[in-house]
């Protein structure tokens, strides 16, 4: 499978403040994804980052505070905009297999902490 | 829209025994795909296992197995001569088919292996 790293690997901001997330891959790869893992919590897609189009939202996630883009087949970010501590969170990335779409593979994680 | 339900919030076993972890699921869809993920305190999100829906036979990879049912809507993994490392949290999810395979996940169920 692809190796997907994510930078930062942590941080801690202020309120009102933005933070970019990098997610890149070794690798050309299909579909990425992003997710929202609150504390104690399972996981929330937030959207399907496209290559070269706009991403594709779930609902409660909107385009204005989680902007993504998706320059290439193996990179993406997402910035979390004007930061509150509800959005303290861990961050992943997911992209699918060159083998078969269905199956989806994470990166490492950003852990937000928001002040 | 799909559901995955984990009815059992933590589980713990001795080293060497063997766990099950249940999960059931209610999807509308034909073709999906049914995986659990483990996430250790790491937080990497690490595959462990897919089962597709079309196939009868269920899914093995090493110590790990799974008891696909399908008309019954349940997909339980089995863990056999549980590891120290397999202390995690386990996390069934399904796919949402169609064309761009969302993953929608349980709750999960927090493993302790104990010494």
């Amino acid at each position: 499978s692809a190796v997907i790293s994510q930078k930062p690997s942590r941080d801690i901001c202020q309120r009102g403040t933005s933070l970019t997330i990098q997610c890149q891959v070794d690798s050309q790869v299909t579909m990425m994804f992003w997710y929202r893992q609150q504390p104690g919590q399972s996981l929330t897609l937030i959207a399907t980052a496209n290559q070269g189009s706009e991403a594709t939202y779930e609902s409660g996630f909107v385009i204005d505070k989680f902007p993504i883009s998706r320059p290439n087949l193996t990179f993406s970010t997402l910035t979390v905009s004007n930061m509150s501590p509800e959005d303290s969170s861990i961050y992943l990335c997911s992209v699918t297999g060159t083998s078969g779409v269905e199956t989806q593979y994470f990166g490492p994680g950003t852990r937000l902490l928001v002040l | 829209a799909q559901t995955v339900t984990q009815s059992q919030p933590e589980m713990s076993v001795q080293e060497a025994e063997t766990v099950t972890l249940s999960c059931t699921y209610d999807t509308s869809e034909n073709n999906y795909y049914l995986f659990w993920y483990k996430q250790p305190p790491s937080r990497q999100m690490i595959l462990v296992i897919r089962q597709e829906a079309y196939k009868q036979q269920n899914a093995t990879e090493n110590r790990f197995s799974v008891n696909f049912q399908k008309a019954a809507k349940s997909f339980s993994l089995k863990i056999s001569d549980s590891q120290l490392g397999d202390t995690a949290m386990y996390f069934c999810a399904c796919t949402s088919g169609g064309s761009n395979y969302k993953l929608t996940f349980g709750k999960g169920t927090l493993l302790t292996v104990n010494p």
